[in-house]
């Protein structure tokens, strides 16, 4: 199975500033005869289910501001927050969609420094 | 729109069932396939598989074999998920969620919290 590891586990970061979260795959999630990175990105704020940000690695899903980047390939991945805004308090987490089990990192708790 | 709405919480005692439903709304159900993932009380997400919603084809996790079934309603949109032999550990919020065109979750049900206690 693919191990997804994020770091860090959580991070305080004042408004307006950079937010970086890594996620480092236990196998390379790029699919040759595409050059597509499998791995997406959900941010869960609390009491809510997941929310999709971020498809093949840097693709925003649709309606996600342009503050959320996402970047990477292979085994390492990326997500950035360019400048944090106070409804981006929340948990991040990783998947890979490479194969079955589609496992996720363990997640990145993000607040307000 | 889209929509997944699942069903309400439930309570269960150990060795008892449970089945929780997903309807799906707002989008052709069979072109789509549903996955299902797990979060326990202040952890992370726990991929359970996934079931091909044109064919009935589940697939599951290797730690979700066995007393985990996965199945379809197809005449009313809906995916079921079914807990045989409930133990403490499976106390946790139970997700369906919509797969993408390349296997990215896209929309979520609300969740359903499953307890399970003597």
């Amino acid at each position: 199975d693919i191990v997804l590891t994020q770091s860090p586990d959580s991070l305080a970061v004042s408004l307006g500033e950079r937010a970086t979260i890594n996620c480092m795959s236990s196998q390379s999630v790029l699919f040759n005869s595409n050059n597509k990175n499998y791995l997406a990105w959900y941010q869960q704020k609390p009491g809510q289910p997941p929310k999709l940000l971020i498809y093949w690695a840097s693709t925003r899903a649709s309606g996600v501001p342009d503050r959320f980047r996402g970047s990477g390939s292979g085994t390492e991945f990326t997500l950035t927050i360019s400048s944090l805004q106070a409804e981006d308090v929340a948990v991040y987490y990783c998947q890979h969609y490479y194969s079955p089990p589609r496992t996720f990192g363990q997640g990145t708790k993000v607040e307000i420094k | 729109q889209v929509q997944l709405v699942q069903s309400s919480s439930e309570l269960r005692k150990p060795g008892a069932s449970v089945r929780v439903s997903c309807e799906a709304s707002g989008y052709i159900f069979t072109d789509y396939s549903i996955n299902w993932v797990r979060q326990a009380p202040g952890q992370g997400l726990e991929w359970l598989g996934w079931i091909q919603t044109r064919t009935g084809t589940p697939t599951y996790a290797q730690a979700f074999t066995g007393r985990f079934v996965f199945s379809l309603d197809t005449s009313v949109s809906a995916a079921y998920l079914q807990i045989n032999s409930l133990k403490t550990e499976d106390t946790a919020k139970y997700y369906c969620a919509r797969e993408g065109a390349s296997g990215w979750h896209d929309y979520w049900g609300q969740g359903t919290v499953v307890t399970v206690s003597s």
